[in-house]
């Protein structure tokens, strides 16, 4: 099983900063990884998919990177709506997620 | 709209069985792969099992293997997960989700709002 590790687990910011969130593969996922947001008492919604694709009607303040085993997704300004919890997701082999970043307001 | 709406959850002794359903609307339900994930109270998403569109390959996350079965009926547009010998560790909301598709299989780009299982007695 692939593990993925996230980092941090809680990234305390105000609206208008930026974030950088990590995820990090056990092993190679090539470009297979996606992120997602949760918001309390929601399903998750795809943000980013084979690492820098911007899924349908994402922002484009949200930016992905990475290849391997280690990934970014960089929201550049945060609005107030993007206080969330981020996950990450690889397809290499069955799918896994990353135990998520919570994004809180500082 | 595009539109997955998940039902059949509840309480149900260790032991027992449920079986949740996912309606599909909005979008071609025959055209696409389709997902379960769960995710325990606090815990972080973890993928359950997934299904072809024609309902002729399934897959599953070993620690449900065995116990549970995904299934479709395309002309019905619904999706169905049959869980059996349930544990309390299977405690969790149950997610119905749409795959990408178009060779971006894996990534689960429609969600339903989730069906609450709980294990106890």
């Amino acid at each position: 099983e692939i593990v993925l590790t996230q980092s941090p687990a809680t990234l305390s910011l105000s609206p208008g900063e930026r974030a950088t969130l990590s995820c990090r593969a056990s092993q190679s996922v090539s470009s297979y990884l996606a992120w997602y947001q949760q918001k309390p008492g929601q399903a998750p919604r795809l943000l980013i998919y084979d690492a820098s694709n911007r899924a349908t009607g994402i922002p484009a303040r949200f930016s992905g990177s990475g290849s391997g085993t280690d990934f970014t997704l960089t929201i550049s300004s945060l609005e107030p709506e993007d206080f969330a919890v981020y996950y990450c997701q690889q397809r290499s082999n069955w799918p896994t997620f990353g135990p998520g970043t919570k994004v809180d307001i500082k | 709209e595009v539109q997955l709406v998940e039902s059949g959850g509840g309480l149900v002794q260790p032991g027992g069985s449920l079986r949740l359903s996912c309606a599909a609307s909005g979008f071609t339900f025959s055209s696409y792969w389709m997902h379960w994930v769960r995710q325990a109270p606090g815990k972080g998403l973890v993928w359950v099992s997934r299904i072809n569109s024609d309902g002729s390959s399934t897959s599953y996350a070993d620690s449900v293997k065995g116990r549970f079965t995904i299934s479709r009926d395309n002309a019905k547009n619904t999706l169905y997960l049959q869980m059996n010998s349930l544990r309390a560790e299977d405690t969790a909301v149950y997610y119905c989700a749409r795959d990408h598709g178009y060779g971006y299989y894996y990534y689960m780009d429609v969600w339903g709002k989730g069906t609450t299982v709980t294990v106890s007695s």
